[in-house]
This record gives C-alpha cells, structure tokens and sequence, in this order.
C-alpha cells in the first residue's frame, strides 16, 4: 500500500545546475500536484495535473516545469536550479470517491548551493 | 483569491491539557481539510469538513466547521507527546469544493511538553 511515493528524498545541487523529482501514485488518481514548504509561507502549489495529458500552473510556478507521463507519475524538473528553490516538495494526488481528499509523498529536500 | 489563516502560529502544552487551532478563511469554505505533520514526514490527512455546523471526531481530536463555513477549529482533548506536530488547514483554491486544488494556511507547530 504505497500510496505515493517521491524520489529523491534528499539532494543537494549547485546553481545552475538542472533535475527532476519524480512523483508515481498508485491509487488510480486523476489529480496529480506538487507543491514547496517553505518555513513562514506554508504549502504553495506549484503545479498541477487534473488528468493525464493536462498541466496547470500554481501560486509559484517560475522555474519549473512537469510533466504527466502517464496517470500514475507526474514530475517536477528544474531546468536551473537557484538558492530561492531550496524547499522541500511535496507530491500529492487525489481522485474521485475519495471527497477529492489530497494524499502527500513523504517529501524531498532540496538544497541549491 | 482565497486566504487561510491559522492562530495560534505555535503552541507549547502541558501533557493532558486541551488546546484548539483555529482556521479562518477570507470567503466561504466550500472543503476544509485538516493535515497533521511531523517533521521531516509528509501530511497526514485528519478530516474534512463540507457542511456548515459539521462536526467530526477522530480518536480526540475534533473538528468544527461553523454555520457561516468561514471559520474551523480543531480540538484537542488530554493532549499527549503524539500529538506534537504541525497542523495545517487546507482549503480548495476556488472555492468551488471540486477542483481538489488546495490552498493551506501556514501551519500551527504544536509542542506537548511530558
């Protein structure tokens, strides 16, 4: 019973330099999300995917991009990563018969340097 | 657009004491959700509310939603050392209840102190 689940937990990177988190579900949702916790600022959507095939932006997409491969994995890539984007990123996923109720990955930490 | 706020922003308490989070909103929740989070995990969900006046209860811990659906509160009752984490309210971003697109208030750090 994974639910979902994000990779990596952890990553440290350098200016500029570029990466992905991926994000699978296994609860056959539509709705695929990610957002960053920030201390002070809460959880801030970053992007979303209502179904496979369809992304919208959130609150703070700039610097991101996603991607739905498929309905179970939607990832999140940082083309050039900067020290603003240090957070930690939350997946989530949600879907019809469940009240639209949100389920979370454990979450990754990212350190730009 | 739609704004949560949540009081207070931390909390330090006595094992056994009963302490209330509240969640205000700028407009009308339409879905409030309540998350618990320890540190360094993920959310959890506790509860959702929909209806104006709705109460719902897990174990102890307890959550309002009010008649006018633009204030909730969560309740602890004889909190315990378990209970320590960080409490966010989470509400859908349009108001509309559907879209499952949720927007969360800045969390409320809870310390149960033995």
């Amino acid at each position: 019973n994974a639910g979902v689940t994000q990779t990596p937990k952890f990553q440290v990177l350098k200016t500029g330099q570029s990466m992905t988190l991926q994000c699978a579900q296994d609860m056959n949702h539509n709705s695929m999300y990610w957002y960053r916790q920030d201390p002070g600022m809460g959880l801030r959507l970053i992007y979303y995917s209502a179904s496979e095939g369809t992304t919208d932006k959130g609150e703070v997409p700039n610097g991101y991009n996603v991607s739905r491969l498929n309905k179970r994995e939607f990832s999140l890539r940082l083309e050039s990563a900067a020290p603003s984007q240090t957070s930690v990123y939350f997946c989530a996923s949600s879907g019809p018969g469940q009240g639209n109720t949100i389920y979370f990955g454990e979450g990754s930490w990212l350190t730009v340097v | 657009s739609q704004e949560l706020e949540q009081s207070p922003q931390s909390l330090i308490v006595q094992e056994g004491k009963n302490l209330t989070i509240n969640c205000t909103s700028s407009k009308t929740l339409y879905g409030l959700y309540w998350y618990k989070q320890k540190y360094g995990e993920g959310l959890i969900f506790l509860m959702m509310l929909q209806k104006g006046g709705e109460e719902k209860s897990h174990e102890k811990i307890t959550a309002k939603l009010d008649e006018k659906k633009q204030q909730s509160s969560l309740h602890i009752t004889a909190s315990q050392p378990s209970h320590a984490g960080i409490y966010l309210c989470g509400a859908d971003a349009h108001g509309s209840g559907n879209t499952g697109k949720l927007i969360f208030g800045q969390g409320t750090t809870l310390q149960v102190k033995p």
